[in-house]
């Protein structure tokens, strides 16, 4: 069981779509952060989240912490092509070492 | 600034052999952590190091070692390889440990056991 649960595994979806995927434990994280990942390559950090209910937006990206901080979810307006990738969460409960959620593969289509 | 830089990228060894693999982090940072990704078990936490000393370990067994010298750069070892070892070994450094403190990763070492 993986402490950091993330959905969905899998999305295709067309340009130019909105999605969301998420990030979910029973654990709480003083901060959470998401990657992205392409192949061959290692994950790119994208954000931090830090406080509880925070929202953080990057261009197209939007990031939300929960007010718990047990979840955080990723929302994505008007996919591009160049969005695809694995996308993951991690962080680091209690002061232990930093965990990774499976990710989830979001591929884009043209 | 240079990023976090891993060699080799790709690597291939028989079962029963060992192998090292190197770190770079970028300058300035001095954490680094290892972890190991398969498609099966996803991104896992090997090892942490910090000013030469190990701070955080993973749930793996004793094969697989590390170390962090005086200018940060770190290795990993893994001997008496096995088949479920191929994976990507990823690196990652940030400017100290903790929580909060960012990582970067490098591009990776890709191992293949045969």
């Amino acid at each position: 069981t993986q402490l950091l649960e993330q959905s969905p595994q899998f999305l295709s979806i067309q340009e130019g779509e909105n999605l969301t995927v998420y990030c979910n434990s029973s654990s709480v994280f003083s901060s959470l952060q998401w990657y992205r990942q392409e192949p061959g390559e290692g994950p790119v950090l994208l954000v931090t989240v830090v406080t509880g209910g925070e929202v953080k937006k990057l261009k197209r990206l939007t990031f939300q912490f929960g007010d718990a901080r047990k979840d955080s979810s990723l929302h994505i307006t008007a996919a591009q092509t160049g969005d695809t990738g694995l996308y993951l969460c991690a962080g680091a409960p209690l002061n232990n070492d930093m965990r990774f959620g499976a990710g989830t593969r979001l591929t884009v289509k043209p | 600034k240079a990023g976090v830089t891993q060699t080799p990228r790709y690597l291939i060894k028989t079962r029963g052999q060992q192998v090292t693999l190197s770190c770079s982090p970028i300058s300035g940072h001095r954490s680094v952590s290892w972890y190991q990704q398969t498609p099966g078990q996803g991104l896992q936490f090997l090892f942490e190091y910090f000013s030469e000393t190990q701070r955080n370990k993973g749930n793996f067994p004793g094969r697989f070692s590390g170390r962090q010298f005086s200018n940060s750069r770190s290795e990993m070892n893994v001997s008496t390889l096995e088949l479920g070892d191929s994976a990507l070994y990823l690196c990652a450094s940030s400017i100290a440990m903790g929580v909060g403190y960012e990582q970067y990763f490098g591009p990776g070492t890709r191992l293949t056991v045969t």
